[in-house]
């Protein structure tokens, strides 16, 4: 069985603060490792498709880091912004894998 | 323009009842899917069409059949639904089979049954 762990599973932050937290994954067969946002009585909207070791990608004031030896990715947030409020889901393919394994997210709520 | 629609948003039924929700996207993706979230909030895949072509199936139960008539629709009916089928469901679609692709959601079907 995979598992795909998010910790912390909530979150409080201050406005203004940076806040990361962290996505775990089985580290070997890794293929790709996906990160969306999930807003309440929305559907959840892609941030990023990570593939390489070593990988970071950025989209304004988010960024995320991958480490496939290890197994582990982190989603950081700079600057928090009450909109930023939302729930923050990783998801994990292996090769060979034909779905998308997800964890139960981080909900990150920023306190103006 | 919404780009992965369902239908309806809300559902509520009679266990034993048969029912279907609705989905379309208009992003010219070739894969589709459907997702169950469950009780502890994990989005659990259930099924994938690629060009209207069954790619997974989960440990669903039978009562569960996805049909999907052109690439850009895949409904789900439920037969004999039961208490345990209350869940949100959601439907989503990538450009290509499962690959670095990201997944574009709908906006989910709440089913209660009651």
């Amino acid at each position: 069985i995979l598992n795909v762990e998010q910790s912390p599973q909530s979150l409080h932050v201050q406005e203004g603060d940076s806040t990361n937290f962290t996505c775990s994954f089985p580290s070997s067969n890794f293929y790709a490792l996906h990160w969306y946002r999930w807003e309440t009585a929305k559907s959840p909207e892609a941030l990023f498709v990570m593939t390489l070791n070593g990988d970071e990608k950025k989209k304004g004031r988010i960024s995320a880091t991958l480490n496939t030896k290890e197994g582990y990715s982190y989603l950081y947030i700079k600057g928090s912004q009450p909109e930023d409020s939302a729930t923050y889901l990783c998801a994990f393919l292996i090769q060979g894998a034909q779905k998308l394994v997800f964890g139960q997210g981080t909900r990150l709520t920023i306190n103006p | 323009d919404t780009a992965v629609s369902q239908t309806p948003k809300y559902l509520v039924t009679q266990m034993g009842n048969d029912k279907s929700i609705k989905c379309e996207q208009n992003l010219g993706h070739d894969t589709m899917y459907w997702y169950k979230q469950d009780s502890k909030k994990f989005l659990k895949i259930m099924f994938s069409y690629n060009n209207k072509e069954l790619i997974i199936n989960e440990t669903v139960p039978n009562r569960f059949s996805p049909k999907s008539p052109d690439k850009a629709h895949l409904n789900l009916h439920i037969n004999s639904l039961e208490l345990g089928d209350s869940a949100v469901y959601f439907c989503a679609s990538s450009l290509i089979f499962v690959s670095y692709n990201e997944q574009f959601f709908g906006p989910g079907t709440r089913l209660t049954v009651l």
